[in-house]
């Protein structure tokens, strides 16, 4: 049982370039969600989905797209990478099967650098 | 709108105890504990409901003031394998289950 998998969990990008932060969970989960984490600023929900198809935006929107086609896969876009978007980037799931309330299974990150 | 933690670092000899607060201007409907240690991800420590309940896990334990939208931390008899940085997570219900939001965070360093 592998949790949740992020790849790649290092990477530097040049601005303007684009690429897809991967994330995929193996326990079912309906609820899956994106943070960055910055020093001083905590955890900040970037989009989050709960279930196929749905996904709702979080406090930190701009310049990341997501898509949910598959309850395993949540993968984050970036468009156009600016020097600001460097951060550590957590995925997170929890299930609905068993109500609200349930605690999130982060993977270990991705440590993104953009030069 | 983040969560407000406080205090934003605590230092402790081992033994002793820390109490860190969260508290939110929203209407809550659970409050999360996380603990991080440097470089990791995060690890649940315990959820609140509303209902004022308080939670224990080993000598870390945990409150919920519904009516005034806080939940505080407990760390009695510090230990080493304490020191990290804890974040509350809070999520409002409704169309919003499984939407955290978090605080800032609390660094927590014990020294021998």
């Amino acid at each position: 049982n592998a949790g949740v998998t992020q790849t790649p969990k290092f990477q530097v990008l040049k601005t303007g370039q684009s690429m897809t932060l991967q994330c995929a969970q193996d326990m079912n989960h309906e609820y899956m969600s994106w943070y960055r984490q910055d020093p001083g600023m905590g955890l900040r929900l970037i989009h989050y989905s709960v279930g196929a198809g749905i996904t709702d935006q979080g406090e930190v929107p701009n310049g990341y797209n997501v898509s949910r086609s598959t309850t395993e896969d949540f993968p984050l876009r970036l468009l156009s990478a600016a020097p600001s978007q460097t951060s550590v980037y957590f995925c997170a799931s929890s299930p609905r099967d068993r109500g609200p309330n349930q605690p999130q299974h982060f993977g270990d990150g991705t440590r993104l650098s953009i030069l | 709108q983040q969560p407000v933690q406080s205090p934003q670092a605590v230092i402790l000899r081992e033994g002793e105890d820390a109490v860190i607060n969260c508290s939110s201007s929203k209407a809550l409907y659970s409050v999360h504990w996380y603990r991080q240690k440097h470089g990791e991800a995060p690890v649940f420590l315990m959820i609140l409901l509303k209902g004022g309940e308080q939670k224990g896990h080993e000598k870390i334990s945990a409150s919920f003031n519904e009516k005034k939208q806080q939940s505080s931390l407990y760390l009695t008899a510090s230990q080493l394998s304490y020191s990290g940085t804890y974040f509350c997570g809070t999520e409002s219900g409704g169309t919003s289950y499984g939407k955290l939001t978090f605080g800032q965070g609390t660094i927590l360093t014990v020294h021998p």
